[in-house]
């Protein structure tokens, strides 16, 4: 069965740096959520979208931004980049009673 | 204001079965999720409950009392790569009508031979 895909898995990036990270959803799932999971933490919800529309936000930095495309993939765009943002990235989509994760991107920031 | 609980740790014998607590207070809720996941790996979807009762999936069986904001995991025939975190999510309804998940810190279970 497809799962969530995720790209790219890994990523190194020097402070100050942008980033982008993709999402590829399970197909006919109409929500995108974006998570990041710190060294020994829970995931943190970010920022979901329904339908292409941003549906609700968390705890996600003004530095963060993401969207969700026609073909319903969703990038997360992360700039300025500051040591804390090292962590795991979480991409999950889902219909109303599951919601799948993808394998998650770790970021570095060096 | 939004708060989950789960025991930090667990430990349990090989083919026993165990229980993994989560307590919860959030407003408007819609449901509660239970995954597993592995260290520097996703979170593993095992269950939702969203009505009172008990919801079983093989091995794994997961109950919900909305009334006492309380479900549990219980986790049979154990195996070694059970030795896991599990994470309690429940989702909150927004006034947009949209939700998100608040997860707890997770309970790490260790599986003993």
């Amino acid at each position: 069965a497809a799962g969530v895909i995720q790209s790219p898995r890994h990523l190194i990036k020097e402070k100050r740096e942008t980033a982008t990270l993709k999402c590829y959803p399970i197909p006919r799932h109409d929500t995108v959520y974006w998570y990041q999971q710190g060294p020994g933490q829970d995931p943190q919800f970010l920022i979901s979208f329904y339908e292409k529309m941003q549906s609700d936000k968390g705890s996600i930095p003004d530095r963060f931004s993401a969207q969700q495309f026609s073909d319903y993939h969703s990038e997360l765009n992360m700039s300025s980049l500051e040591l804390g943002d090292s962590a795991l990235y979480f991409c999950a989509s889902g219909g109303y009673n599951e919601q799948f994760f993808g394998p998650g991107t770790r970021l570095t920031v060096l | 204001g939004q708060n989950i609980d789960q025991p930090t740790e667990m430990t349990a014998t090989e083919g026993a079965i165990v229980q993994i607590n989560c307590t919860y207070q959030t407003s408007g809720f819609n449901g509660l999720f239970w995954y597993q996941q592995h260290a520097g790996e996703a979170p593993t979807f095992l269950s939702y409950n969203v009505l009172d009762g008990l919801e079983e999936k093989g091995r794994f069986s997961s109950f919900l009392s909305r009334s006492k904001g309380y479900s549990y995991l219980l986790l049979k025939e154990l195996q070694m790569k059970d030795s896991a975190s599990y994470l309690c999510a429940v989702r909150t309804l927004f006034s947009g009508g949209y939700n998100k998940l608040i997860f707890g810190a997770g309970t790490r279970l260790a599986v003993h031979p």
